[in-house]
Formats: C-alpha cells, sequence, structure tokens
C-alpha cells in the first residue's frame, strides 16, 4: 500500500498571500494524484486530477505541480473561502487508493 | 452533470448490517464507475472500494473484503454499499463518487454524505 505523506499539518497563511501545501508519496505514483478540498460540513471536492490538471469550475488560483513522489497544491493569493482541509490522493497503485492525512489552511 | 443523492443517516447496533443507496442522475449510468469513501468523525478519508456497473464488478480495499460489499442496480442508476458486522469504528461519513475515466480513480463529483452511527 502507497502511503501518502502531507505537511504541514496546519497552515496559516494571511489573506492575499501564497499558500504551498507538500505531499509525499512513499513511492512513485508517476502522475496520478489529486488535490480536494473539505470545508466544514461539507463532502470533499475536486480541485486538481493527473498532478495538475484543474478540475470544472475550480479557480486558477490554484495549481498544482510535482511527478514521482512529490507534488505540491499552490494556492497563489488566499482568499478567506479556501479556509478548508486540503487532502492528496493516489491511484496510480491500487486497490487501495490511498489519501494523505490532510492540510488544515486558515488565515493568520 | 452527474449528481449523486444518498440515502438518510442510519443508527446501527454493533453486529447489525446497514446498506447506504447513491441514486445517480444526469449522465448515462454504465459510463462510469463509483467508489465509496468514509471519513470516521475528525478524521481522514478512507477508499473502500469501487463498482464497474456496467460489468458488475467490484474492487476492495483489502481491510474491507469480506465484510463490505459493493453493488449497482443499472435499471434505477444506484449504487449500494453494505458492510456486515457493524462495529463502534465503523461509526462515519460514507460518501458515494463517481470515478475518472479508466482505471483514473479520482472522484468528482461526491454524494452528500450518510452519516452511519454504530452504538449500542
Amino acid at each position: 500500500e502507497i502511503v501518502m505523506t502531507q505537511s504541514p499539518a496546519t497552515l496559516s497563511v494571511s489573506a492575499g498571500e501564497r499558500a504551498t501545501l507538500s505531499c509525499r508519496a512513499s513511492q512513485t505514483v508517476a502522475y496520478n494524484l489529486a488535490w480536494y478540498q473539505q470545508k466544514p460540513g461539507q463532502a470533499p471536492r475536486l480541485l486538481i486530477y493527473d498532478a495538475s490538471a484543474r478540475a470544472t469550475g475550480i479557480p486558477a488560483r490554484f495549481s498544482g505541480s510535482g511527478s514521482g513522489t512529490e507534488f505540491t497544491l499552490t494556492i497563489s493569493s488566499l482568499q478567506s473561502e479556501d479556509v478548508a482541509v486540503y487532502y492528496c490522493q493516489q491511484y496510480n497503485n491500487w486497490p487501495p487508493v490511498t489519501f494523505g492525512q490532510g492540510t488544515k489552511v486558515e488565515i493568520k | 452533470q452527474v449528481q449523486l443523492v444518498q440515502s438518510g443517516a442510519e443508527v446501527k447496533k454493533p453486529g447489525s448490517s446497514v446498506k447506504v443507496s447513491c441514486k445517480a442522475s444526469g449522465d448515462t449510468f454504465n459510463k462510469y464507475t463509483i467508489s465509496w469513501v468514509r471519513q470516521a468523525p475528525g478524521q481522514g478519508l478512507e477508499w473502500m472500494g469501487r463498482i464497474i456497473p456496467s460489468l458488475d464488478i467490484a474492487n476492495y480495499a483489502q481491510k474491507f473484503q469480506g465484510r463490505v460489499t459493493i453493488t449497482a442496480d443499472k435499471s434505477t442508476s444506484t449504487a449500494y454499499m453494505e458492510i456486515i458486522s457493524l462495529r463502534s469504528e465503523d461509526t462515519a461519513i460514507y460518501y458515494c463518487g463517481r470515478d475518472g475515466p479508466h482505471t483514473a480513480i479520482w472522484v468528482d463529483p461526491w454524494g452528500q454524505g450518510t452519516l452511519v452511527t454504530v452504538s449500542s
């Protein structure tokens, strides 16, 4: 089973500043990585798939990069509505599909 | 676009079973696959398995093999997830979601979630 490790656990960023979230896989997942946003009391929402492709309707301030074992989600200018928990997920080697433990993003 | 509507919250006794439904609309049910993901209170996301409705084939995470059954009814565009021998650790929100194309198991969109509480 591929283990996904996210860092940091909590990220505090001022509104309008850049937020950078990291995700590391225990073995290569090529480009088969997705990012999700989950706000309190809501279902997750797909942001990025195939490591860097934005899902339908996702604002351009969200971008994904990386390949192999190291991935990054960048929010270029943090907005108040971006406060949420963000999860990475690999689908290169499954079952099982595996998720990271999440990064909580808050406004400083 | 696809919309997924799940059944309502359930309260179950330990040792019993529960079956959660996920009704799809807005696209041809046979064109995609459905995954099930759960989230225990205050915890992260855990993938349980998925169903290919057109083939009636399901894949499971080994952790759930033998205790979870995922099925689909093409006539009603509904997927189901059943867990037997429930224990307190199964208390969670259970989500269904449409997978990406072919073997790309990224999930979009998600159902609204179904809270299953296991308590004596």
